[in-house]
């Protein structure tokens, strides 16, 4: 069955350092999304993206969020100067428009600690 | 402002029936979602509901009220494997999901 696979599953990073999630969609999917849950607590929505654009985003997603989907596979995330409260599991999804049920497949995620 | 309430935790015992309530207030209500997560890991779509009514899949069924911005999910003969958080979800209209606060079922033997 197809699925969404996400690298790394794990990165440190210092403090004011960029870094780079990147998520692989299922194939034939249209809509992709990031999400992230800090430990212990609710999975949030940060990002939509939809045509090579972005949908929709949230209060999270600002100036030092980015998202692109440099070639026909690859959905990225990057994160221009982390800072310590960014440090969360980081989820990417993908959706097939007219699904009857509307399912979001979720990739394992990407575990960043920022320090 | 939009909020889904869950309980925080739920036990129940190997073979029982447990619901999992969820409440929600949210601009733009297209759908109902429940989703399974174990330990972390990715969540796992379980059940949706665009209607009011039951929606029954196997040993999982979840039912929504619009009219009264609820929702839950049943459980039917429980089993070790299904100790895991569950959330319900609001989905929106660029598809994106809204979701609630978890509810950490633990099943005892």
């Amino acid at each position: 069955e197809p699925e969404v696979t996400q690298t790394p599953s794990h990165q440190v990073t210092q403090m004011g350092q960029e870094v780079i999630l990147r998520c692989v969609p299922i194939s034939n999917h249209l809509y992709f999304y990031w999400y992230r849950q800090i430990l212990g607590q609710k999975v949030e929505f940060l990002v939509s993206f939809y045509n090579n654009e972005i949908s929709e985003k949230s209060e999270i997603f600002d100036d030092q969020f980015s998202v692109e989907r440099p070639d026909g596979s690859n959905f990225t995330l990057k994160i221009r100067s982390t800072k310590l409260e960014d440090s969360a599991m980081y989820f990417c999804a993908s959706t097939k428009p007219g699904q009857i049920q509307e399912t979001q497949y979720f990739g394992p995620g990407t575990r960043l600690l920022v320090l | 402002g939009q909020s889904l309430e869950q309980p925080s935790e739920v036990t129940a015992v190997e073979g029982a029936i447990v619901q999992i309530n969820c409440t929600y207030q949210t601009s733009g209500f297209y759908g109902l979602s429940w989703y399974q997560q174990h330990d972390g890991g990715a969540p796992t779509f379980l059940s949706y509901n665009a209607l009011d009514g039951l929606e029954e899949t196997g040993r999982f069924s979840s039912f929504l009220s619009r009219s009264d911005s609820y929702g839950y999910l049943l459980l039917q003969e429980l089993q070790m494997k299904d100790s895991a958080s569950y959330f319900c979800a609001v989905k929106g209209a660029t598809n994106k999901l809204i979701f609630g606060t978890g509810t950490l079922l633990a099943v005892q033997p």
